[in-house]
């Protein structure tokens, strides 16, 4: 039973594009909420994250949003370049459970050139 | 991340072998964790350590075993090895401090079992 659900699982979007990807957690106790990116044969890597205080979090392209109601939140990936191809991973944590974090499926995003 | 090193990076065995896999960090981190990775389902947790006398199961610690040698080393180890184990293993560590502790991801290794 996956406490964080991802979609979608692939993404082909052209250069240029924006690249959408939803995650939509269960459990309300999650306190953090970020977004690790993975290149073929690398490991997972801290991309951007948010705290649930806030709706909206931006570093250069990359856009996480985040709606505490519906416990959803996702990350917008504007004006996608090829070397934005990649696995991205969203996860949640919560403080009181040593900050372990659960991770979603997964999304392989494609940018063609 | 070459501050997170994981030995082998590949491996074949066959069911039934005993398999260790190694992971060395040099940030310095208190806390380890090793995770799996399957298509479509993410990473799962196996085990964690956050400290080297605090080890815990994650979410499927079921055919697994671990040993923090030190605070730097933390090896995986599959006893008797099944086909169903065959995926791409991470090894991470963060500093676990406040709430937004990063988790530091080794190279991975990718395990065969046949």
């Amino acid at each position: 039973q996956q406490q964080v659900k991802q979609s979608p699982q692939s993404l082909i979007v052209q250069k240029g594009g924006i690249s959408i990807i939803n995650c939509a957690y269960e459990n309300t106790a999650f306190d953090y909420f970020p977004w690790y990116q993975q290149f073929p044969g690398k490991g997972p890597a801290l991309l951007i994250a948010i705290r649930p205080d806030v709706s909206e979090k931006k570093e250069g392209r990359f856009t996480i949003s985040f709606n505490k109601s519906a416990k959803q939140f996702s990350l917008h990936i504007m004006d996608s370049q090829p070397g934005d191809s990649a696995t991205y991973f969203c996860a949640a944590s919560m403080e009181a459970a040593g900050n372990k974090l659960t991770f979603g499926g997964g999304t392989r995003v494609l940018v063609k050139p | 991340d070459a501050d997170v090193t994981q030995t082998p990076r590949n491996r074949i065995t066959k069911t039934g072998k005993r398999i260790m896999l190694e992971c060395s960090q040099t940030k310095g981190h208190d806390r380890m964790y090793w995770y799996r990775q399957d298509p479509g389902l993410g990473l799962q947790l196996i085990y964690y350590s956050f400290d080297v006398k605090d080890i815990n199961k994650g979410e499927i610690s079921d055919g697994y075993s671990v040993s923090r040698q030190a605070q730097a080393k933390f090896s995986l180890s599959l006893e008797s090895a099944i086909p169903n184990q065959t995926a791409l293993y991470f090894c991470a560590t963060s500093d676990g401090v406040g709430l937004a502790a990063e988790q530091f991801f080794g190279p991975g290794t990718r395990l065969t079992v046949l």
